[in-house]
């Protein structure tokens, strides 16, 4: 069955450092997101991205992230200058249309 | 802004028990509704997603309901099993089509 895959699945990293998230979408879907998950907290919408271009994001995602869609397959998601409250866990998902999103497995990300 | 909450935050159960965990939400133009499992430090698994013009889903063992008019959705899982025992999120998405997440109910089933 074709999942969502993202790599890595822990990333530790120094404050003030740049990190780069890795997802693969399922293949044929065409909307693609970003959420976190602070420990204890609910989950978060960061962003949405579809038709090579950002189409929601929420006020979380500021200046300090960017999303990119590099080839036909991955799907990133950078953050510039790393503090140490973006430590979380962060899942991409993707969905064929405006319904049912499929969620990878996350990646966790430590920033020390 | 969609506010979602999640009734009871934990809940223990003996295995076989049939349970019923809520989830309510404030605005009732909602799109859709889906529901997932989270294993402990684990992504999200879709369990089952209702249209805003349907009332219930079923898949296996898990029923889930939406009453939008009472802004209520239900998640029935039928004869427990320890493998069960994980965090359940409910999502309600709106006009944007962007879920608002729940805190989650932990469900553990005891043998």
């Amino acid at each position: 069955e074709p999942e969502v895959t993202q790599t890595p699945s822990h990333q530790v990293t120094q404050m003030g450092q740049e990190v780069i998230l890795r997802c693969v979408p399922i293949s044929n879907h065409l909307y693609f997101y970003w959420y976190r998950q602070i420990l204890g907290q609910k989950v978060e919408f960061l962003v949405s991205f579809y038709n090579n271009e950002i189409s929601e994001k929420s006020e979380i995602f500021d200046d300090q992230f960017s999303v990119e869609r590099p080839d036909g397959s991955n799907f990133t998601l950078k953050i510039r200058s790393t503090k140490l409250e973006d430590s979380a866990m962060y899942f991409c998902a993707s969905s064929a249309g405006l319904n049912e999103q499929f969620f990878g497995p996350g990646t966790r990300l430590t920033v020390l | 802004k969609q506010e979602v909450t999640q009734i009871p935050a934990a809940l223990s159960v003996p295995e076989g028990e049939n349970l019923v965990l809520n989830c309510s939400f404030t605005d009732s133009a909602i799109y859709n509704l889906q529901w997932f499992r989270q294993d402990p430090g684990k992504g999200l698994t879709s369990l089952l997603l209702i249209q805003s013009s349907q009332r219930e889903q079923t898949s296996g063992r898990l029923n889930a309901s939406l009453d939008k008019s009472s802004g209520r959705s239900t998640l029935y899982i039928a004869a427990s099993q320890p493998g069960d025992s994980a965090t359940y999120l409910c999502a309600g998405s709106g006009g944007s089509y962007i879920p608002t997440f729940g805190r989650g109910t932990s469900l553990i089933v005891h043998p």
